[in-house]
């Protein structure tokens, strides 16, 4: 079984602009969530989707978002970039919300 | 939502028996409490995953005591591939809120 995709591997960007980043889950996983590390902060939670739909959200600024598609592939954008937006962000998906997730190898965004 | 505390780093030799403790002194009673462990440039994998008591699996135990205000990952006879970054994760059922441990760094030793 193929495991949990993530595109692009690396993105250098500007401060003020927007990315979006993409996730492919398991499949037959209907839970996506995404989060952010940095050696500052750690691992910290940024949203969840399920069934297309926004369930669970961590503690983020707006400017933090994401939308799950009909075959529960997830993308997350983030707008108005700041330099300390710059971080490792996984995804992972799982059957549903406190299952086992099984994470990506994550997408390393710079911003200068 | 519980704060999760974990040591920063733990030395290990082959063949020993490794345990990480993870405090969490505010956890409610339908938080959970899960394991992963990550290698650079890797996202985390699942270790293992309870709620109280002991959980046993092929790689791993957890021990979860009868406040679950801590609980211990034990890994037997560790080998060089088991250096790595140990999380502890205590999570809700009924909210929407993950609070991840700062991570303790293993290191096996020959």
């Amino acid at each position: 079984k193929a495991g949990v995709t993530q595109t692009p591997r690396y993105l250098i960007k500007t401060r003020g602009q927007q990315v979006t980043l993409s996730c492919s889950p398991i499949s037959g996983h209907r839970s996506v969530s995404w989060y952010q590390q940095t050696p500052g902060q750690g691992l910290q939670f940024l949203f969840e989707y399920f069934s297309e739909t926004q369930r669970n959200k961590g503690n983020f600024p707006g400017r933090f978002s994401g939308r799950q598609f009909s075959n529960s592939r997830s993308e997350m954008n983030v707008s108005t970039l700041e330099l300390g937006d710059s971080a490792l962000y996984l995804c992972a998906s799982s059957l549903d919300w406190s299952y086992e997730q099984y994470f990506g190898p994550g997408t390393r965004l710079t911003v200068t | 939502l519980a704060k999760t505390t974990q040591p920063i780093s733990m030395d290990s030799y082959e063949g020993q028996e490794v345990n990480i403790t993870c405090s969490h002194n505010n956890i409610a009673t339908n938080d959970y409490i899960t394991w992963y462990q990550q290698f650079p440039s890797q996202g985390p994998r699942f270790i293992i995953q309870g709620y109280k008591t002991k959980v046993t699996n092929e790689v791993a135990s957890l021990f979860i005591p009868a406040d679950r205000k801590s609980s211990t990952l034990s890994l037997p006879r560790v080998s060089l591939s088991d250096t790595a970054v140990y999380y502890c994760l205590v999570g809700s059922r009924n909210t929407d809120k993950l609070i991840f441990g700062t991570g303790t760094r293993l290191q096996v030793f020959p």
